[in-house]
Parts: C-alpha cells; structure tokens; sequence
C-alpha cells in the first residue's frame, strides 16, 4: 500500500542555519507529493506541493525535488528563522484522492 | 465564512455520551474528509466523502459515523466515547483527485 516516512524529529536549528527534513514514499502509480506545516495550535496548511518526476516545489523560501528514482520529496530551506518552528508533514496523494501524511517532524529554531 | 469552519473548538466529553462534531466550508469542493491527530502517528483518515451522498472508511473509521447530505457540510459523529478516541480532529476538503487539500483549525476532544 501507500506510505510516507519522514525523519524522526524533533529538529532543534539555530537561526540562518541549513534545513533539511527527510521524506521517502511508497506509492503505486504516480501521486502527488506535499509538504503541509502546522504552526502551534493551528490547523494544517499547504506549503508546496508537485504533481510529477523532477518537479520542484518552492514557496516561502522552502523547497522540494520529486526524486521518482530514489522515492524522495525532502524539504529543504537554506536560512531556517524563528518563525519557522512548527510541525511538518509530508505526504503523497494517490489516484484515489486520498491524502497519506507522514508522522510529521517537529522544527524548533532558536534565536 | 473563510475556507473551512470547525465547531466546536474543543471539548471534554464523559465516555460514553454521544457527540457530533461539526465541519462546513464554503468553497464547494466535492471531497471533504474528517482525520486525527496523535502525538508520534501523524494525521490518519478516519472517514471521506467524495461527493454529496457518498461516504467511505478510511484508515481508523471504527466508533465514528459520517453523512454527506449536501455539498458544504460534513459532521462526524461519535455514538458513545470512549477515552481512546482523545485526539485532535481535523476537517479538511479538497477540489479533486492529486488536488490539495484545505484544513479547517481542528475540534480538540478530551474523553474523560
């Protein structure tokens, strides 16, 4: 069946530092891949998101690389800030519709 | 209305009394799907709607119902708490298959 595995966290960074949070899936077909993040006591939004092979999704200053041949979507940021603590999920959408998310990772960045 | 509303924000509920949680967007999207959240187990789907009238199982759907009687609204409803079922619930809809998905604020439920 489908899955996500995500690195263990939590990810403890100080501020301007390099980020990179791990996520490998098993899926059947050709999904979607997402990254969402939840900041504390909030609901779950939308970082970025790719449709196919070698697609890369950005926004805020995060990226991710869909990797068909090694099964990969890691996140990536080059100057991590406070304001980035929060959890965050990878996941993969199957022809089904269905979302699977990894266990999420907790970031914490300190100043 | 923005997006999707969740009712109630949180609650403490004795086990064993029924409970229904509320969720409405208003971006009429056909699929709507109810998750929860546990500390080390990410979000697991408990029911989806794909369209109004239809529901499914998702991955934990045992001790909740479902029902899709129009477009915007998606209640899940516990028929008798019980302590396991502690958890953070997410609403969430999306507009089609590989779309993205819209997450309401979540409904915070403690079963005493």
């Amino acid at each position: 069946g489908n899955s996500v595995t995500q690195m263990e966290g939590p990810v403890t960074l100080s501020e301007e530092a390099f980020l990179t949070i791990n996520c490998t899936y098993t899926a059947t077909g050709y999904p979607s891949l997402f990254w969402y993040v939840q900041y504390p006591g909030e609901g779950l939004q939308l970082l970025l998101k790719a449709t196919k092979a070698d697609d890369k999704g950005s926004n805020k200053g995060f990226e991710a690389t869909y990797r068909k041949e090694t099964t990969s979507f890691h996140l990536e940021k080059g100057s991590v800030q406070v304001s980035d603590s929060a959890v965050y999920f990878c996941a993969l959408s199957s022809n089904t519709g269905k979302l699977i998310f990894g266990q999420g990772t907790t970031l914490q960045v300190k100043p | 209305i923005a997006g999707i509303t969740q009712a109630p924000t949180s609650q403490i509920l004795a086990a064993g009394r029924r409970m229904t949680l509320r969720c409405t967007q208003d971006m009429r999207h056909n699929a709507m799907y109810w998750y929860r959240q546990d500390l080390g187990l990410g979000l697991r789907l408990i029911h989806y709607s794909n369209t109004a009238g239809t529901t499914g199982k998702g991955e934990v759907p045992d001790g909740y119902s479902v029902s899709r009687a129009n477009t915007d609204d998606f209640p899940l409803t516990l028929a008798s708490a019980v302590p396991s079922q502690t958890s953070v619930y997410f609403c969430a809809s999306s507009d089609g298959p590989k779309g993205s998905y819209t997450f309401g604020s979540g409904t915070r439920l403690t079963v005493v």
